[in-house]
Order: structure tokens, then sequence, then C-alpha cells
């Protein structure tokens, strides 16, 4: 299995510009959630998708963000338009129906820089 | 509130043994996982307890569960260097079948040759 797939991985970008960061869950896997991390403020959850739904979306920071999941094999968190405090790691996850230990997969993350 | 508190670094000789602790405030998380991150790299899953077990051993690795001090700790016998990494400790509130998981702020494992 290949395991999480994200892209790209690294991004730079200018502030004012659209940014989309695309995931691929592992196959078969139902539930997908989008995390950013910082120095600051460590590991959080953006948005929680089931089924391709999204369940709960209370941590994206601000309308400038927003996340799809149009089929089980790809979600995209797009920020329009992107700012310098955006600059952080964002992983993608991915977790099965039934997982023991409800263990959920990372992705390597994508790397974005706001200039 | 929801926490997990980490210590931030930790430093060891190569071939002695690592404790990386934890402390959470949820009672009622129904598993605790450690993850580790090596650079550039996402979170992998190392291992996890489940709430009414008090010990969980995986070749290296040593967990250990104080549920009256919502204390977590990851042992790690013969550290190598290969084990320098974060190490995220984490919890989920709520119970089984949630959704959320709440991550320490990561641990920072050197390990010296």
């Amino acid at each position: 299995d290949a395991g999480v797939i994200q892209s790209p991985r690294h991004e730079v970008t200018e502030m004012g510009q659209e940014v989309t960061l695309r995931c691929k869950p592992i196959s078969g896997h139902n539930s997908l959630f989008w995390y950013r991390q910082t120095m600051m403020r460590g590991l959080e959850l953006l948005i929680y998708f089931n089924n391709n739904v999204p369940i709960d979306d209370s941590g994206m920071p601000e309308d400038r963000f927003s996340a799809k999941m149009p089929n089980a094999s790809f979600s995209t968190l797009k920020i329009q338009p992107s700012e310098p405090r955006d600059s952080a790691v964002y992983f993608c996850a991915s977790r099965p129906r039934s997982s023991v230990g409800e263990t959920q997969y990372f992705g390597p993350g994508t790397r974005l820089l706001v200039l | 509130g929801e926490d997990v508190e980490q210590s931030l670094f930790l430093s060891v000789r190569e071939g002695d043994s690592s404790v990386i602790n934890c402390t959470y405030t949820d009672s009622s998380s129904t598993y605790l996982y450690w993850y580790k991150q090596e650079p550039g790299a996402g979170l992998q899953l190392l291992t996890y307890i489940f709430s009414n077990m008090d010990m969980k051993q995986d070749q290296r690795l040593t967990v250990l569960l104080n549920k009256k001090d919502k204390h977590l700790s990851l042992r790690i016998a013969d550290t190598q260097t290969g084990d320098s990494a974060i190490y995220f400790c984490a919890e989920t509130p709520g119970g089984s079948g949630t959704y959320k998981y709440i991550f320490g702020t990561g641990t920072r494992l050197k390990v010296l040759a």
C-alpha cells in the first residue's frame, strides 16, 4: 500500500495567491482528516470527513480556508487568499472504518510558506 | 479543558534507555497513543494502549499508563541514533468512536553516539 499521498510536498507562494493542497487517502479508508502543524500551536485538526461528508469543520481558521472531498479517493484543502500566517505544515490522515485502536495514518505533509 | 503536556527535549546516549513522559486531562479517553515524527516526515504511529491496561510492551517499546495520575510514558530500550525524532503523545477525549485526537506538543529526543 502506498500510504496516504499528499501533493505538493513543498509550496512557496506569495501573499494573496490561492493555494490548493491535495490528498489521496489509503484505499478503503472512510475517514479523512486535515491537520495543521505549527511551532506555536502544535497539531490542530482543521476538518474531518466521514464517507466523503464534512462532519466537523470547526477547526478551519477562517472563510479563506475551504476543503472538499468529491470522492473516496481524493480531497483538497484550499486557501484563498493566502497570508503569511498560514505558513505551516499541513497533514492529511485517513482511518479505516474498523480501525483497531482507532488509529489514523498520516501522509508526509505539505510544507507551505507564504511570503 | 483538553490538554496533553510533554517536556520539550530529552537527550540520551546511544544504548541507554529513554523515557518520554506525558500527562493528559480526559479520563474518558479510550486510547492513548505514541507517534514518532522524523524530520520532514509525517507522524508514524508507534504504539497505542487501551485505557483499561496498565502496560503494553512491543519489542523495545514499553508503554506505562497510570490512570489515577493521568500519566503516560514511553520507554525505549537500547536507544539508537535512528530513534532521534519528535515523539507525540495523543489521547481521544470523548471515548470510543471519536474523531478527535488531542496531541501533545511533542518531545524532541536526541540520541548521542
